[in-house]
């Protein structure tokens, strides 16, 4: 079954502890996003990657790592958690050549 | 900077009644998809529309896309409880890569 997963689902950590969400996908799609989800505020891009070893920012980049390095996975990193970034987090996928967009189910982060 | 305004932000209405949903812009689109997402999960595409002035419908669902390729509409008929859910439209602009994304449409459909 074509799927992007992610996890954890769920996460509570605390301001500061550095945590990693996965991501991997199914579907030997080349391109790779992050968003996260906000009230009122729709999803926001935080970081792309149109193929291995290619990143950049999307509109929201302040806080978080990516990386690249096989086609399939696309890990965020939160380096140093804060607040601010208690989110619901997205990780999708798609072909380079289709138009549509595959999200994972979500991930939940709540930082104390 | 594109921007995708989308109303009404909220919406609740009895069952059998019907709806439109708007996703405006000034700035002009290559392609417009709306999806769906539902509590608990991600959202998932319902359609794209690519030529100025074309309709697509899908069951109840009629979406249209402006001649201008700024704007687009989605129409629900006869809505029912299993509408409900977050309803997004997302437009692309001069790279296919990026998508803007409106800040979705929260339809509730009351039994």
């Amino acid at each position: 079954e074509a799927q992007v997963t992610q996890n954890p689902r769920y996460l509570i950590t605390v301001t500061g502890k550095k945590l990693t969400v996965t991501c991997s996908q199914n579907m030997n799609h080349e391109y790779m996003s992050w968003y996260r989800q906000d009230p009122g505020l729709g999803l926001r891009q935080i970081y792309y990657s149109m193929n291995v070893e290619v990143t950049d920012k999307g509109d929201v980049p302040e806080g978080y790592k990516v990386s690249r390095k096989e086609k399939r996975n696309f890990p965020l990193i939160l380096e140093s958690p804060s607040p601010n970034q208690t989110s619901l987090y997205f990780c999708a996928s798609r072909s380079r050549y289709g138009n549509t967009i595959y999200f994972g189910e979500g991930s939940w982060l709540t930082v104390v | 900077t594109q921007l995708l305004e989308q109303s009404p932000q909220f919406l609740s209405i009895q069952e059998g009644e019907n709806l439109t949903v708007y996703c405006n812009s000034s700035s002009v689109f290559s392609s417009l998809q709306w999806y769906r997402q539902e509590p608990g999960e991600g959202p998932v595409l319902l359609v794209t529309v690519v030529t100025g002035g074309e309709v697509k419908k899908l069951k109840r669902l009629t979406f249209q896309f402006g001649d201008a390729r700024k704007d687009s509409s989605l129409h629900i008929t006869a809505a029912q409880p299993g509408d409900t859910g977050l309803y997004l439209c997302a437009g692309a602009g001069d790279s296919n890569y990026q998508l803007i994304w409106g800040a979705g449409t929260k339809l509730i459909i009351k039994p």
